[in-house]
């Protein structure tokens, strides 16, 4: 089945710093690749994804890069800011495929020093 | 309304009770999941239905039982469970089960934060 491993599993940057959190997956079928943060005590939320069929995708500070060759995905935040310190857990799936499920890394803990 | 809730946001419970969380969407999602959380780990997958009916049961113990009355609500009833139980257990929706055409966003309840004792 899919595996999806996630690192750092901490990450301290100072305001205005950029961070960035990587992942890679196993089964090379995974079409689709959401990033969810957590803040504590919270629900997951989505902040951006990324389809098998796309390289890059930007939301104002915040991108997702995908390399299907290599089977990893990146998070990338620039301009960090306080309010962006939390968990942040990558995911794939193979939608539409044979387990149609989201399986999710192990998340990151990020906190942003102002 | 874009949102899921669940109630209740805390439960504690003894081993032989038996209880039930709900979970409610009114955006027209037509699957539903559970997810238990631990502390400082990602959500695991319990149950998912599709269109009111159970279509993916992660091997998890028959002391949890799902239940969908409609494709609004999500039940989940809870009998004689361990103290390894305790997590914060997640409702979840989406348009659909997805697929390779939709890729639908799930959107998550509050949770509730479950303790047994």
């Amino acid at each position: 089945g899919e595996n999806v491993e996630q690192h750092p599993s901490t990450l301290s940057v100072q305001e205005g710093d950029s961070a960035v959190i990587k992942c890679t997956y196993s089964d090379s079928a995974s079409n689709y690749f959401p990033w969810y943060k957590q803040e504590l005590g919270k629900r997951p939320q989505l902040i951006i994804d990324i389809r098998s069929n796309v390289g890059e995708k930007k939301d104002q500070r915040i991108a997702v890069t995908l390399n299907k060759t290599a089977k990893h995905f990146s998070l990338h935040i620039t301009e960090t800011q306080p309010e962006d310190s939390a968990v942040y857990f990558c995911a794939a799936s193979d939608y539409g495929g044979a387990t149609n499920k989201l399986i999710f890394g192990t998340g990151t803990l990020l906190a942003v020093q102002p | 309304d874009t949102e899921v809730t669940q109630t209740p946001k805390h439960l504690v419970m003894g081993m032989t009770n038996k209880k039930s969380l709900k979970c409610e969407q009114h955006m027209g999602h037509r699957a539903m999941y559970w997810y238990k959380q631990k502390a400082k780990k990602p959500p695991e997958l319990m149950f998912v239905y599709s269109y009111e009916k159970l279509s993916i049961n992660e091997s998890v113990p028959s002391r949890f039982s799902p239940e969908c009355p409609n494709s609004s609500l999500l039940n989940l009833h809870l009998h004689a469970l361990q103290p390894e139980d305790s997590a914060l257990y997640l409702c979840a929706s989406s348009q659909d089960e997805g697929s390779a055409r939709t890729f639908n966003e799930q959107f998550f309840g509050p949770g509730t934060r479950l303790t047994v004792l």
